[in-house]
Formats: structure tokens, sequence, C-alpha cells
């Protein structure tokens, strides 16, 4: 059984401090790794992937993976109240093609940046 | 230009009755995806074509049944609807980095 797991939250932090969400896989051979963002009420949208150990960096988001841990997290530097919605970690099962494969879901977390 | 478009946004229908809702994508991806994102949020996928081929076929009730008559297009077909069905249901398609989704369909079964 493959499984993302993920802290529902909520996640309550202030304008312009660090919000770290996390997040683990059970599947060791998992080899991407993806956080999605969903507003209420919206659609998924892809924020990063990540494919090797270590970090990596967009804007005010840094993907972090440990794959010896079985470890993904998403840092978000200078939290804005529009960043508060549900994010989603997601991990690559199966390989086909050019595809992405097949996309497992956590049950993600709610992030709130207060003012 | 809207990627991927379901229709409808949203479909109230009694117990019973057989609904479809539909799916394109203008992006040229090769797979295209039905999730199912129920009451709690949890995203969880149904079915996914590549190239117009089921490969993949969670274990879904045989009353939902995907429907692709080309690269572009993944329906999805539900007979004989029940209360547990309703749920937001997403399409995606995929090529090598990142979904994209579609806007979701809203289902409520009464």
């Amino acid at each position: 059984q493959k499984e993302v797991e993920q802290n529902s939250g909520p996640l309550s932090v202030p304008e312009g401090a660090i919000a770290s969400l996390n997040c683990t896989y059970s599947d060791r051979g998992s080899q991407s790794f993806f956080w999605y963002r969903q507003y209420s009420g919206k659609s998924p949208e892809l924020i990063m992937f990540i494919y090797s150990n270590g970090d990596k960096e967009d804007g005010r988001f840094t993907a972090q993976l440990n794959k010896a841990s079985q470890y993904v997290s998403l840092l978000i530097r200078d939290s804005q109240p529009s960043d508060s919605a549900t994010y989603l970690c997601a991990v690559k099962w199966g390989n086909y093609g050019g595809s992405q494969g097949n996309l497992i879901f956590g049950k993600g977390t709610k992030l709130s940046v207060k003012p | 230009d809207t990627a991927v478009s379901q229709t409808p946004k949203y479909l109230v229908t009694q117990m019973g009755n057989d609904k479809s809702i539909k799916c394109e994508q203008n992006l040229g991806h090769d797979t295209m995806y039905w999730y199912k994102q129920d009451s709690k949020k949890f995203l969880k996928i149904m079915f996914s074509y590549n190239n117009k081929e089921l490969i993949i076929n969670e274990t879904v009730p045989n009353r939902f049944s995907p429907k692709s008559p080309d690269k572009a297009h993944l329906n999805l077909h539900i007979n004989s609807l029940e209360l547990g069905d309703s749920a937001v249901y997403f399409c995606a398609s995929s090529q090598l980095y990142g979904y994209t989704f579609g806007s979701g369909t809203r289902l409520t079964v009464v």
C-alpha cells in the first residue's frame, strides 16, 4: 500500500514568518515528489517538484528531500495571507512513456497566514 | 484558453440516475486522469489514460467508466448514482512535469 502522510493542520503562522510543511511517504522506490497548492473551492496547482536529495529553491519556496528518511518538506519564506491554502504533497508511482505516472496525494495540510 | 476544461461545473442528481462528466485538454498531453476529492479533501486517483489506453484502474466500482474518444478527451460516465458518490471530480492531464487540473465538477447525489 503506497501512502503519503501529512499533518492535516491547521498550521497557523504570522505574516512574514517561515511556514514549514512536512510529508512522509511509504514507498522507498519513489523517485519524484511534488507540492501542490489548493485554495478553497479551486483546483490544485503545482508549486514545485523535486527529484534529488537536498534543497530546491524557487522564489519564496524551498522544497527539501531526504530519500533515506522518506521525507519531503516545503518551506515558505516571508509568508503572506495569500499563501493561506491547503498544501498537498504528492509522490509519483509508476513510470510509463513520457508521462508523469500516477500521483499519490497526501491528505493535505491547511495553512493559515495571519496578518 | 482554458488548458483543461470540465463540464458541468455543478451537477445535482437523484440516486439511481446515470450521468456523465466531460473533460477536454488542449495542452497536447499524453496522459489524462480522473481524481475524486471527498468531503475531507482527500484526492484519490480513479483512472488514467495514456494515448487512449487505460493504464491504471484503481479499485473503483464498475459503475464508473472512463471513455476516451481521442487523446484530448476523457469523459467519466457514472451509472446508478449513490449518495456516496457525492464529491468533487477533477480531470487532469500530464506530460512530463506536473499535472494540470481542470476546475472540478461538484457532484451532489440526493
